[in-house]
């Protein structure tokens, strides 16, 4: 079975400052990474997605992640945040081969301020 | 492009009382889900169809009932609502339930059960 810990519910940052949204996940199979975004009364949409190859992977919006194997990590980064960026942001999990499901984590709340 | 679409958005019922969650996708998916969403536990999975013809149960299946009634559509009945089921709920679609494909949410129904 798979598991992912989002380890901050919310983070609170200035306007122009760099962000990290960070993810663990445990799982006994190989997995694909992804990661959402939900701005207030939406539905989810896709910022970006592991599934092999280089381990820095570049999404919509100027949000990048890096897939660390070691510490089982997929780390959510942008080096400068706007206003527009608040919302929060949905870690998820697949196992490799034919399920399709997602395993989601807990949600972090991205509160970007002026 | 429509996408997902889920009715209705809201809706408020007494507790015993059933309804239906509709969903259609114009995205020739042949894979669709129902998730639900509630506080500080992210999005977790009711029910899963991989394809026409065929529905699976997710984490938490109890008091729901789906129907694949074809490709397109893929509804979610209460039978007997309780005040635990109050969430938001989402339906989400895919091409096929190959792992790593991209889900496609959409943009939720508000339900409350007084």
């Amino acid at each position: 079975a798979q598991s992912v810990t989002q380890l901050d519910s919310q983070v609170p940052v200035f306007e122009e400052a760099p962000v990290e949204l960070r993810c663990n996940y445990s799982s006994s199979v190989s997995v694909y990474l992804f990661w959402y975004v939900q701005y207030p009364n939406q539905g989810l949409q896709l910022l970006l997605k592991y599934l092999s190859g280089s381990t820095l992977v570049k999404g919509i919006n100027g949000f990048e992640a890096e897939f660390n194997k070691s510490q089982t990590s997929f780390h959510l980064r942008k080096p400068s945040v706007h206003i527009s960026d608040t919302a929060e942001y949905f870690c998820a999990v697949s196992a490799s081969g034919n399920t399709g499901k997602l395993i989601f984590g807990q949600g972090t709340t991205l509160q970007v301020k002026p | 492009n429509a996408g997902v679409t889920q009715t209705p958005k809201f809706q408020v019922l007494k507790t015993g009382q059933s309804m239906t969650l509709q969903c259609a996708q114009d995205m020739n998916h042949n894979s669709m889900y129902w998730y639900r969403q509630d506080p500080g536990m992210g999005l977790r999975l009711i029910y899963y169809s991989a394809s026409e013809g065929t529905t699976d149960k997710g984490e938490v299946p109890n008091g729901y009932n789906v129907s694949r009634l074809n490709k397109r559509e893929f509804s979610l009945r209460l039978e007997s609502a309780a005040p635990s089921q109050t969430s938001v709920y989402f339906c989400a679609s895919s091409f096929d339930r190959t792992s790593g494909n991209t889900i496609y949410f959409g943009e939720g129904s508000w339900l409350t059960v007084v």
